[in-house]
């Protein structure tokens, strides 16, 4: 059973530029979290969807961030106008119910850089 | 709201000592607790739960006992290995499905 998949796992962008995160999450999960860890912190919650429905987006910026996750295909996070700000790595995770005793399974991360 | 206070790092002992790092939390109701640990450019991996109160979690030699009466998760090992040299993660997910994570704990285990 393949993990979370996430890509790219590296991303270099200049400022002002979008960058596009990928997630799929594992076999038979519906639920996916986005999650970002900055430099010398832990993980902060940014989003959490099912199929074609954000839940909940509380911890993303109210700006330039956007999450999506479609009836078919990957989960997306987009970041617009990149700033330096936003040079984190930033983590897929999946479940398959929205329950408190569940396990989130993350996936390696992508490392965004923004020059 | 909820929040993770763990012991910060780094940590550094040697091959075959005691591993002990400490978490404590806040949360409302009935949380479940968690221990995620990281390898160096790599994702969290789950190293062990405990959903109620009194549960040990334990994996790869590792545990951590659910103490609702202190509010703690210390997560201890009897004897490292070079190979356990990670960033740990205490973590809780109250009521709702947000994980909620503390700094994070380097460890170095020298041979």
């Amino acid at each position: 059973n393949a993990g979370v998949m996430q890509n790219p796992r590296h991303l270099v962008r200049r400022r002002g530029q979008e960058a596009r995160l990928r997630c799929s999450p594992m076999k038979g999960h519906s639920h996916v979290y986005w999650y970002r860890q900055l430099p010398e912190e832990g993980l902060k919650f940014m989003v959490y969807l099912q199929k074609e429905n954000i839940i909940d987006e509380s911890g993303m910026p109210k700006e330039r961030f956007s999450a999506e996750f479609p009836k078919e295909g990957p989960s997306i996070l987009r970041i617009q106008q990149v700033v330096r700000g936003d040079s984190a790595a930033y983590f897929c995770a999946s479940s398959p119910r929205a329950d408190h005793t569940d396990t989130q399974y993350f996936g390696p991360g992508t490392r965004l850089t923004v020059l | 709201g909820d929040s993770v206070t763990q012991m910060e790092g780094p940590v550094t002992l040697s091959e075959e000592a005691f591993l002990t790092i400490n978490c404590t939390y806040t949360a409302t109701g009935y949380p479940s607790l968690f221990w995620y640990v990281q390898y160096p450019g790599e994702g969290l991996q789950l190293l062990l739960k405990a959903t109620k109160a009194d549960d040990k979690g334990s994996n790869k030699g590792f545990e951590a006992t659910y103490r609702k009466e202190t509010t703690s998760f210390h997560l201890e090992k009897g004897s490292v290995q070079v190979s356990d040299s990670a960033v740990y993660f205490c973590a809780l997910m109250g009521s709702n499905y947000k994980l909620t994570f503390g700094k994070g704990t380097l460890l170095t285990v020298n041979p």
